[in-house]
């Protein structure tokens, strides 16, 4: 699976807009962009994913650059309770992967009251 | 929305004992489950697939004769940890597929395993 590059960190208000970029310049024409939470101590919590057009859903907004290469996940207004490690994965539906879905490092977000 | 839970959510265990884990999709059916392991302030590392009725892929560096998985049912994997050392102690995740697109993915909570 082609691999992606996310900050180590970011900082945000409570209330305001957050971009969490990801860059995968290697991405295939099969990869799909994935994003995935991790709350402390919890399991990975599902947050949007897309191929090529933008998607919205009651969480989140991803934006998919126009050559693929890198997107971003919009959190519209950002809640305490979004402080995460926000996960950026590619997977491709086809080939010997089968779905299993690999992590990086992720971005750990911080949101100040 | 579907859900996934784990049994137990925590469990201590000495070095040498066996313990099992189970992973249970609750309102869904999952032909596929993955497992994880993730150590603190590391990302999650899969461990194996497990597929209903079929034997278990393991990643490499993984050894299917210290963690077992089993996948009897449509609804519930385990995982068991064979003579368990305290290397072994980490968070274990698993996660089921729903549906045949492979693109709903949903998690468990984790277990946090801690062998003394």
């Amino acid at each position: 699976d082609a691999k992606t590059t996310q900050p180590n960190s970011m900082e945000s208000n409570e209330e305001e807009p957050v971009h969490l970029p990801c860059n995968h310049s290697t991405i295939s024409g099969t990869d799909y962009i994935h994003w995935y939470r991790q709350l402390p101590s919890q399991g990975p919590e599902y947050v949007i994913h897309g191929l090529t057009s933008n998607v919205n859903n009651r969480m989140a907004s991803l934006a998919i650059a126009e050559d693929r290469k890198s997107s971003t996940l919009i959190l519209h207004r950002a809640t305490l309770r979004d402080a995460a490690v926000y996960y950026c994965i590619l997977r491709s539906d086809y080939g010997g992967s089968q779905g299993n879905l690999i992590f990086g490092k992720g971005t750990k977000l911080s949101v100040k009251p | 929305g579907a859900v996934v839970s784990q049994h137990p959510s925590r469990v201590i265990c000495k070095s040498g004992t066996s313990v099992k884990i189970e992973c249970r999709s609750l309102d869904f059916q999952a032909t596929t489950m993955f497992w994880y392991r993730q150590f603190p302030k590391q990302s999650l590392m899969l461990m194996a697939t497990s597929n209903e009725g079929s034997k278990a892929t393991y990643e490499q560096g993984v050894e299917k004769d210290k963690f077992l998985i089993n996948h009897a049912s449509l609804t519930l994997s385990t995982l068991t940890v064979t003579s368990a050392h305290p290397e072994d102690s980490s968070f274990y995740i698993c996660s089921a597929v729903k549906g045949v697109l492979l693109n709903e993915q949903f998690f468990g909570p984790g277990t946090r395993l801690t062998v003394l």
